[in-house]
């Protein structure tokens, strides 16, 4: 989920066992969205995106659903390893005045638990 | 594969020095950001570019300008670093709108 402050919401999960990782954005205009995986003392790495056209979108392990309704995006990674220990963060493509910035969330860490 | 270049990982400067963060990407990007991270705050804007020579504030643009006079590189210039301004700095890039951005190693900056 989205939080403000200096502690990063966190996610443990087993080894093997499916995660989902929350999040809220803020734009009901926001148009594009984006889970990026960030692992220390790296720069953040796309893992997939979703147009706001769709609802749902499915690629190798990972699923995002979008519900616009509410405003809300999730990542879900099936049969987690422990390389998918990082922390993940969403972003939202925002129109504004015909050039549209890309703005993220907080980040939620999550660890693999061998 | 895309390359973003940001061009020191690591820098440290003294207060109310004038500093230079460079970005250069490879792809004939027309968009490119900076970004500020922050623990617990995530990434925030700084500034983006749209265009050479075209540039929009972000989020958080004050302390900070940015310079694109070439379409593949980004500068984000601190006109007088103080040390509220020790982050990491993460540059991005991308083709157009509604395309994955590709972001730099990040530099972390130390103003002492």
């Amino acid at each position: 989920g989205e939080s403000v402050g200096l502690h990063l919401p966190t996610l443990s999960v087993q080894e093997g066992d499916n995660s989902i990782i929350n999040c809220a954005y803020s734009n009901s205009a926001s148009d594009y969205f984006i889970w990026y995986k960030q692992e220390s003392g790296k720069g953040p790495q796309f893992i997939i995106d979703i147009r706001s056209n769709m609802d749902k979108r499915q690629g190798q392990r990972v699923t995002v659903l979008l519900n616009k309704t509410v405003k809300h995006l999730s990542l879900q990674i099936a049969a987690t390893q422990p390389g998918d220990s990082a922390v993940y963060f969403c972003a939202e493509n925002r129109p504004r005045f015909g050039n549209e910035k890309l703005t993220f969330g907080t980040g939620t860490r999550l660890t693999i638990i061998p | 594969d895309v390359k973003v270049t940001q061009s020191s990982r690591y820098l440290v400067k003294r207060t109310g020095e004038k500093v230079f963060l460079e970005c250069v990407q490879d792809m004939d990007h027309e968009n490119m950001f900076w970004y500020r991270q922050d623990p617990g705050l995530g990434l925030r804007l700084i500034y983006f570019s749209y265009d050479v020579k075209m540039k929009e504030k972000g989020d958080i643009p004050e302390g900070y300008s940015v310079s694109r006079e070439k379409k593949e590189r980004f500068s984000l210039i601190l006109e007088s670093a103080s040390t509220n301004q020790t982050s990491m700095y993460l540059c991005a890039s991308r083709l157009t709108v509604n395309t994955e951005a590709f972001f730099g190693q990040g530099t972390r900056l130390t103003v002492v």
